[in-house]
């Protein structure tokens, strides 16, 4: 299947840092890729939508100024968590919907501690 | 808006037997509806999908039915190993729509 890489997997920082997280289509093209957080034992909690060249759709509670997201290319996203703190502490999950398929790809997931 | 509704959240299984998990949705324009297979600490992956067009597809140990009537499709394995176990999810979304729709989700466990 498509694969989508997302770097990096585990990052560590100090509280009011920033954190930069990347992801990457690698074999297909990519209009819009959404980005989730998700809390143990829950499900996907999707955070806001991204298509390339546009600005990201943010859900409702999603302080679009904490969490920056670029999609400058048909490959690539980026989600910036500005001042982290240690409630922004979480597992971050990004995926990208196949533009020929119409199929949706998932990236291995990064874990953020804020400490 | 679309509502997606999976059913059991949790369930286990001894090995070999089968597994079967479901999930209803509101939106009749919903064409497409992917499952997805989440190990800890891992994304999601993609194990099938099924397309409005079809009633059932198969890979392997793996089917998916659809029953766009009664809006609800089934993710069924069979002979069950302990590597099946996992969180499942499954979703639905229009093909050329821009959002998916996921369930809650059911963590299966395969007993050795």
């Amino acid at each position: 299947g498509a694969v989508v890489s997302q770097h990096p997997s585990w990052v560590i920082c100090k509280s009011g840092t920033s954190v930069k997280i990347e992801c990457r289509s690698l074999d297909f093209q990519a209009t819009t890729m959404f980005w989730y957080r998700q809390f143990p034992k829950q499900s996907l909690m999707l955070m806001a939508t991204s298509n390339e060249g546009s600005k990201a759709t943010y859900e409702q509670g999603v302080e679009k100024d904490k969490f920056l997201i670029n999609h400058a290319s048909l490959t690539l996203s980026t989600l910036t968590v500005t001042s982290a703190h240690p409630e922004d502490s979480s597992f971050y999950i990004c995926s990208a919907r196949a533009f020929n398929t119409g199929e949706l790809f998932f990236g291995e997931g990064s874990r953020l501690t804020v400490l | 808006g679309e509502n997606v509704e999976q059913h059991p959240s949790t369930l286990s299984v001894q090995e070999g037997d089968s597994a079967v998990i479901k999930c209803t949705y509101s939106d009749s324009a919903s064409n497409y509806f992917p499952w997805y297979k989440q190990e800890l600490g891992k994304g999601p992956q993609l194990i099938i999908d099924i397309r409005s067009n079809v009633g059932e597809k198969k890979d392997q140990r793996i089917a998916v039915t659809l029953n766009k009537t009664a809006k609800h499709f089934s993710l069924h394995i069979t002979e069950t190993q302990p590597e099946d176990s996992a969180v499942y999810f499954c979703a639905a979304s229009i093909s050329r729509g821009n959002q998916f729709y996921f369930g809650t989700g059911t963590s299966l466990t395969v007993i050795p």
